[in-house]
């Protein structure tokens, strides 16, 4: 069954650098997205991209945030200036248009973002 | 605004069964899903209820909704074991893409 997959499982970084966090998201969906759920609270959304361009976006998601689709493949999700409390599990999803079963958004296994 | 509130734990024994309840405070929303999540998995869909629907039954699934109330319900039938993780109740709503989740639910069954 197709998957959506995300590299690294784990990263750390120190605070006040740039991360990268890619996704590979199921290979004939339209619509992608980015969650974090920082330890002991929420899963919480921060933005969807659509058509090369991001369609909505929560108040989380600041200037310090940006996604690309650089490839065909990949969909990125770029922190500029880690803060500690950036620290928190990324979750990428990707959906087609209508799924059979409502509107399914498929979750990668997250990655998990450690700022010292 | 939109909060999901559930209760954080259940414990319950193999073949009986469990019930996982969610509250919710936007009316709005178009659908509710319950999502599971397995240690080291990622999120995974296990069902969903469009808003104008009561109950919903898939397998050993059952959904009910009571909109009077923003109650929403999973009912698994037959615990097993491999059903131990944490449950999520999350609304969606039609023309915006975004989830909004619940606080989770971890279900633990013993044997």
């Amino acid at each position: 069954e197709p998957e959506v997959t995300q590299t690294p499982s784990h990263q750390v970084t120190q605070m006040g650098q740039e991360v990268i966090l890619r996704c590979v998201p199921i290979s004939n969906h339209l619509y992608f997205y980015w969650y974090r759920q920082i330890l002991g609270q929420k899963v919480e959304f921060l933005v969807s991209f659509y058509n090369n361009e991001i369609s909505e976006k929560s108040e989380i998601f600041d200037d310090q945030f940006s996604v690309e689709r650089p490839d065909g493949s990949n969909f990125t999700l770029k922190i500029r200036s880690t803060k500690l409390e950036d620290s928190a599990m990324y979750f990428c999803a990707s959906s087609d248009s209508w799924g059979t079963r409502g509107y399914e958004q498929y979750f990668g296994p997250g990655t998990r973002l450690t700022v010292t | 605004g939109e909060d999901v509130e559930q209760s954080l734990f259940l414990s319950v024994r193999e073949g009986d069964s469990s019930v996982i309840n969610c509250t919710y405070t936007d009316s709005s929303s178009t659908y509710l899903y319950w999502y599971k999540q397995e240690p080291g998995a990622g999120l995974q869909l296990l069902t969903y209820i469009f808003s104008n629907m009561d109950m919903k039954q898939d397998q050993r699934l059952t959904v009910l909704l009571n909109k009077k109330d923003k109650h929403l319900s999973l009912r698994i039938a037959d615990t097993q074991t491999g059903d131990s993780a944490i449950y999520f109740c999350v609304e969606g709503y039609t023309g915006f893409q975004k989830l909004v989740f619940g606080t989770g639910t971890r279900l633990l069954v013993s044997p």
